[in-house]
């Protein structure tokens, strides 16, 4: 299994471009998210969904838009990117939606939005 | 609703000195409970979790928490710190019902040789 993997693993940016990150995972997963972290921020969840076809909005979820068409796959859309958004993003996923199961943890990608 | 605190956003030790790492939770229901590391460049990994059997959690490379509901803590602890343990260590709690879990803000280790 590869578990969860992301790309790019970095990425430079121009205020105002989009791009989506992606993210997929091989574990048959039905939980993934997303989070951003910060120095001295620790993770906040900007976007979540507990199955194909069901996302919901997170901590911070402004700037952002997610789907999730297929169980494997959950890419995450800047719409309009601004130097707020630089930040590191991962990815994860958790079998169920049970609140006693591990969270695994996609490698991130580096984002620098100029 | 739930939340954690980890106490120290930096924690200095020496090379074989025990590792303490605080972490305070608040949950209106029975809390699952977690530590998980995350070394450079990386992404998070496990290093045990509190699902309400043993208070006393063990986990991986030498770590261990102990649930205390008494003092709503979990404490991460290691009795000999080694250099390849320097990290960025969360607590993150969660409940039954809310899948979503909470993280704290982070305590990065640093081990002196």
């Amino acid at each position: 299994n590869a578990g969860v993997t992301q790309t790019p693993k970095f990425q430079v940016l121009k205020t105002g471009q989009s791009m989506t990150l992606q993210c997929a995972q091989d574990m048959n997963h039905e939980y993934m998210s997303w989070y951003r972290q910060d120095p001295g921020m620790g993770l906040r969840l900007i976007h979540y969904s507990v199955g194909a076809g069901i996302t919901d909005q997170g901590e911070v979820p402004n700037g952002y838009n997610v789907s999730r068409s297929t169980t494997e796959d959950f890419p995450l859309r800047l719409l309009s990117a601004a130097p707020s958004q630089t930040s590191v993003y991962f990815c994860a996923s958790s079998y169920s939606v049970e609140g006693a199961d591990t969270q695994y943890f996609g490698p991130g990608t580096r984002l620098t939005v100029l | 609703a739930q939340s954690v605190t980890q106490l120290g956003s930096h924690v200095s030790v020496s090379e074989g000195a025990l590792v303490l790492l605080r972490c305070n939770y608040s949950s209106s229901v029975p809390p699952y409970l977690f530590w998980y590391v995350q070394y450079p460049n990386q992404g998070l990994q496990l290093l045990l979790k509190y699902t309400s059997a043993a208070t006393l959690v063990k986990g991986i490379n030498g770590f261990e928490a102990e649930f205390k509901k008494s003092e709503t803590s979990f404490h991460l602890t290691k009795p000999s710190a080694h250099m390849s343990d320097a990290a960025e260590y969360f607590c993150a709690v969660s409940r039954g019902g809310s899948y979503i879990p909470t993280f704290g803000r982070g305590t990065s280790l640093i081990v002196h040789p």
